[in-house]
C-alpha cells in the first residue's frame, strides 16, 4: 500500500519567494495533518482538516503560511513570502477518524526539508 | 491540555530490556495514548496505543499506570535499529514536544 506522499523532499530557495509543499494522504483517510520540525521546538502541528474541511490552523505561525484541501487526495501548505526562519522539516500526516475519542494512529510522509536562503 | 512528560534521553545495551517513561497526570478519561518513534531522516512512525488496558504488539508493550497518570512503552529486547527519538502523545492534543531519545549500544 502506498503511505502518504509528499513533494518535494528537498526544496532551496531564496528568501521572498513562495513555496509550496504538497501531500498526498493514503487513500480513505479522512484526516490529514500538517507539522513542522525544527531542533528548537520539535515537532509541531500547523493545521489539520477533518474531510477536507480546516479544523485549528492556531499552529500556524503567521499569516504568510496558509494550506488548503481542495479534495482527499490533496493538500498544499505554502509559505509566501518565504524567510530563513521557516527553514525546517514539514511532515504530513494522515489517519482515519479525528477527536478526542478517537484512537486512530497517524501515517507520516517522508517529510519536506526546506532550506530558505 | 493534556501534557505529556518524558526524559530528553536514555541509553540501553543491546538485546536488553528498555522501559521508557512518559507522564501525562492531566489527560482526559476518554484520551488515547499514543506513542511513535523517529528514526533519523525520516518521518515519525506509530507504534502502539492504548486507552486503559496494557496493550501488545509486535513492535512493543504499552503498560498504562491505572490511574491513567503515567505510562511505559516496553521494548522487551533493544536492537540497534531501535534507536530513535520516542514520543508519547495525547491523541486529543497531537502535541509531540521533543521525545525521549534513546541509545542503544552493542
Amino acid at each position: 500500500d502506498a503511505g502518504v506522499i509528499q513533494s518535494p523532499r528537498h526544496e532551496v530557495t531564496e528568501m521572498g519567494q513562495e513555496v509550496t509543499l504538497r501531500c498526498k494522504p493514503i487513500s480513505g483517510h479522512n484526516s490529514l495533518f500538517w507539522y513542522r520540525q525544527t531542533m528548537m521546538r520539535g515537532l509541531e502541528l500547523l493545521i489539520y482538516f477533518n474531510n477536507n474541511v480546516p479544523i485549528d490552523d492556531s499552529g500556524m505561525p503567521e499569516d504568510r503560511f496558509s494550506a488548503k484541501m481542495p479534495n482527499a487526495s490533496f493538500s498544499t501548505l505554502k509559505i509566501q513570502p518565504s524567510e530563513p526562519r521557516d527553514s525546517a522539516v514539514y511532515f504530513c500526516a494522515s489517519s482515519l477518524g479525528f477527536g478526542v475519542t478517537s484512537n486512530q494512529p497517524q501515517h507520516f510522509g517522508d517529510g519536506t526539508r526546506l532550506s530558505i536562503l | 491540555d493534556a501534557k505529556t512528560t518524558q526524559p530528553n534521553s536514555m541509553e540501553s545495551n543491546e538485546e536488553e530490556p528498555v522501559h521508557l517513561p512518559c507522564n501525562h497526570s492531566t489527560i482526559s478519561g476518554t484520551d488515547y495514548i499514543h506513542w511513535y518513534r523517529q528514526l533519523p531522516s525520516q518521518g515519525p512512525e506509530y507504534v502502539i496505543h492504548g486507552l486503559t488496558s496494557n496493550v501488545n504488539n509486535r513492535m512493543a508493550s504499552l503498560a498504562i499506570a491505572e490511574d491513567r497518570k503515567s505510562s511505559t512503552l516496553i521494548l522487551h529486547r533493544a536492537t540497534l535499529r531501535d534507536a530513535a527519538v520516542y514520543y508519547c502523545i495525547s491523541r486529543s492534543t497531537l502535541t509531540f514536544g521533543k521525545g525521549t531519545m534513546l541509545l542503544v549500544s552493542p
